[in-house]
């Protein structure tokens, strides 16, 4: 149990272009889920905190008009990257988290976002 | 604000035990110690988490000291496939955001 998936595992984009990521808990409901970004040899850097039904809340730095967050459901949130530019190239991971029992988080596998 | 501190890495022995220590010395009484581990190009994988007691499952063992200072992950017979970048994380109890440092690069020698 507690999977959460993401797509797509990988994506190339020009520059100027959006893109947009999913990531949906298969086996769960997330109440609320979580937006990460990885540069390479660096550690995971929250982004944005989503709850089911209500607007993101965004880490101090993160532009909330360039990376968009949607949860529109249970177990889908959903992150575009709008305008991309080459320093956006990056690997995003989500997070879900249940509301039930101890509510641990679970990652998603994560998506390699490349702009060119 | 780091509230961790965690040795940069550590080599291991194929089937020995990995002890992976982890300081939290500004611990509050009701903030959990959480492990995670993310194998290279993946996402991080929950391992175990604990409060006070000691805590055991099929991955591995938690030790809290006494004064929840500091705290030891251990693996029991570790293998190739343990080899990865091992978190130890401080979180309040109602705040879920997980703030990861730099963590333990631990790598598995056959």
């Amino acid at each position: 149990g507690a999977v959460v998936s993401q797509h797509p595992s990988r994506v190339i984009c020009k520059s100027g272009t959006s893109v947009k990521i999913e990531c949906r808990s298969l086996d769960f409901q997330a109440t609320t889920m979580f937006w990460y970004r990885q540069f390479p040899k660096q550690s995971l850097m929250l982004m944005a905190t989503s709850n089911e039904g209500s607007k993101a809340t965004y880490e101090q730095g993160v532009e909330k008009d360039k990376f968009l967050i949607n949860h529109a459901s249970l177990t889908l949130s959903t992150l575009t990257v709008t305008s991309a530019h080459p320093e956006d190239s990056s690997f995003y991971i989500c997070s879900a988290r249940s509301g039930q029992g101890r509510g641990e988080q679970y990652f998603g596998p994560g998506t390699r976002l490349t702009v060119t | 604000d780091a509230k961790t501190t965690q040795p940069t890495s550590m080599d291991c022995a194929e089937g020995r035990a990995a002890n992976l220590p982890c300081n939290h010395s500004t611990i509050s009484g009701n903030e959990y110690v959480y492990w995670y581990r993310q194998i290279h190009s993946q996402g991080p994988q929950y391992i175990i988490h604990g409060l006070k007691n000691n805590e055991t499952n099929e991955m591995a063992s938690l030790i809290i000291t006494e004064d929840r200072k500091s705290s030891t992950l251990i693996l029991p017979h570790a293998t190739l496939r343990d080899t990865a970048v091992y978190y130890c994380i401080v979180r309040p109890p109602n705040d879920y955001k997980l703030s990861f440092g730099a963590g333990t690069t631990v790598t598995v020698r056959a």
